[in-house]
């Protein structure tokens, strides 16, 4: 089964408008949520990440919403301009153990 | 300093045919995995690795071997190649999950079994 659900799978956005990006997990032991960023042909690349101390990181247009008790988590890009137009990750792991499970992936378009 | 370096790019298999995807990093990384990416599915953990002679199954494991004799090399071995199979092959590698700037991912391989 997924153990991290994406959602929505595709998003458009009015350039200048906020792009919002949920996830949710099973598995209560996940203690690290990244975000990735792809753009076409290349390999994914970390955009921003939390741990479940905190219920809210921002670093510049984006900030990541975590909601321990309804295990889930958001990414809010705020101002969101066409260069953002990509495919967006969240994913999740536990401890160190090297596994980090992604969700499905949403593709984002901004348009001018 | 060249990062994850993944070959070949491309590939088409015929059924049954075995291969071997090449992953190479250059930056001392203990932590290594495989990954492939379909449609809807995201990118989908083939097996990881957290150090050298150290390997572990990820969520979908079956058809797939690896190996990590090295810490700089961590190859994934396609046993009789399946049209299933078909997908973009990801490698990726980091001092560990939650360093602070998180996988290395390599450029993929475009992998297509006819």
């Amino acid at each position: 089964q997924q153990q991290v659900k994406q959602s929505p799978q595709s998003l458009i956005v009015q350039k200048g408008g906020i792009s919002i990006i949920n996830c949710a997990y099973e598995n209560t032991a996940f203690d690290y949520f990244p975000w990735y960023q792809q753009f076409p042909g290349k390999g994914p690349a970390l955009l921003i990440a939390i741990r479940p101390d905190v219920s809210e990181k921002k670093e510049g247009r984006f900030t990541i919403s975590f909601n321990k008790s309804a295990k889930q988590f958001s990414l809010h890009i705020m101002d969101s301009q066409p260069g953002d137009s990509a495919t967006y990750f969240c994913a999740a792991s536990s401890g160190n153990t090297g596994k980090l499970i992604f969700g499905q992936g949403t593709t984002l378009q901004v348009k001018p | 300093n060249a990062g994850v370096t993944q070959t070949p790019k491309f590939q088409v298999l015929k059924t049954g045919q075995s291969m071997t995807l090449q992953c190479a990093q250059d930056m001392n990384h203990e932590y290594m995995s495989w990954y492939r990416q379909d449609p809807g599915m995201g990118l989908r953990l083939i097996h990881y690795s957290v150090g050298a002679g150290i390997t572990d199954q990820g969520e979908v494991p079956n058809g797939y071997n690896v190996s990590r004799s090295t810490t700089e090399d961590f190859p994934l071995r396609l046993l009789s190649a399946a049209p299933s199979q078909t997908s973009v092959y990801f490698c990726a590698s980091s001092y560990s999950i939650a360093w602070a700037n998180g996988y290395t991912f390599g450029s993929g391989t475009r992998l297509t079994v006819v």
